[in-house]
């Protein structure tokens, strides 16, 4: 069982407004990614980082931001939701087993 | 990270074979296999990986060819449950570099 968790599962929030979308793993996994994926479409990579202080854009432009100030926890911010954000929005990590771990994602409708 | 071609979706009848193929014609000689599915809008879960020699695991089998450009993904008896998007992605094994998911390929086990 990955030890892997995102919250909020659904989060339905009005235009303009800040959120923070958590994501934290206990792995002690060096590498995390996030993930946008509309329904029935296939994942995009929009950042990544490969340790404490660092983070890289993904294949896919995202207003949003994250951080990475502890191993365990990878949050990711949009400071003005809008409409085109929502989406469902997944987060994954990775250590030494090279075998990535995937949380159970979160569904964001912004309205 | 070598690129991937994999057929868009596929049919399989409940309880035979499923054989997933997926095309890696620029492999280079230190990147390895890796197969994900994800099973409606959860996070994708590993199945399996492999360098060159076949593999088998409680979920799968990996077979790839002596020449290493294309492998196929078999589940000896495709149940229902099934039903997924199976990712084929080629990478170096604890390698900094990107984790990214293709379109995959749609399996839909029929009763």
């Amino acid at each position: 069982e990955a030890d892997i968790y995102q919250t909020p599962r659904y989060l339905v929030i009005g235009t303009g407004k800040k959120i923070t979308l958590e994501c934290s793993q206990t792995m002690g996994h060096d590498k995390m990614y996030w993930y946008q994926q509309d329904p029935g479409m296939e994942l995009h990579l929009i950042h990544y980082s490969y340790g404490v202080n660092s983070t890289e854009k993904g294949d896919l432009s995202s207003e949003s931001t994250v951080s990475r100030i502890r191993t365990e926890h990878f949050p990711l911010t949009l400071e003005s939701a809008r409409p085109s954000h929502t989406s469902q929005y997944l987060c994954a990590s990775m250590g030494w087993s090279t075998e990535a771990f995937f949380g159970q994602g979160t569904r964001l409708t912004v309205v | 990270d070598a690129k991937t071609t994999q057929p868009p979706s596929m049919d399989c009848a409940e309880g035979r074979a499923a054989n997933l193929p997926c095309n890696h014609s620029t492999i280079s000689g230190n990147e390895y296999v890796y197969w994900y599915r994800q099973i409606h809008s959860q996070g994708p879960q590993y199945i399996i990986h492999g360098l060159k020699n076949n593999e088998t695991n409680e979920m799968a089998s990996l077979i790839i060819t002596e020449d290493r450009k294309s492998s196929t993904l078999i589940l000896p008896h495709a149940t229902l449950r099934d039903t997924a998007v199976y990712y084929c992605i080629v990478r170096v094994p604890r390698s900094q570099g990107n984790l990214i998911f293709g379109k995959g390929t749609k399996l839909s086990v029929k009763p």
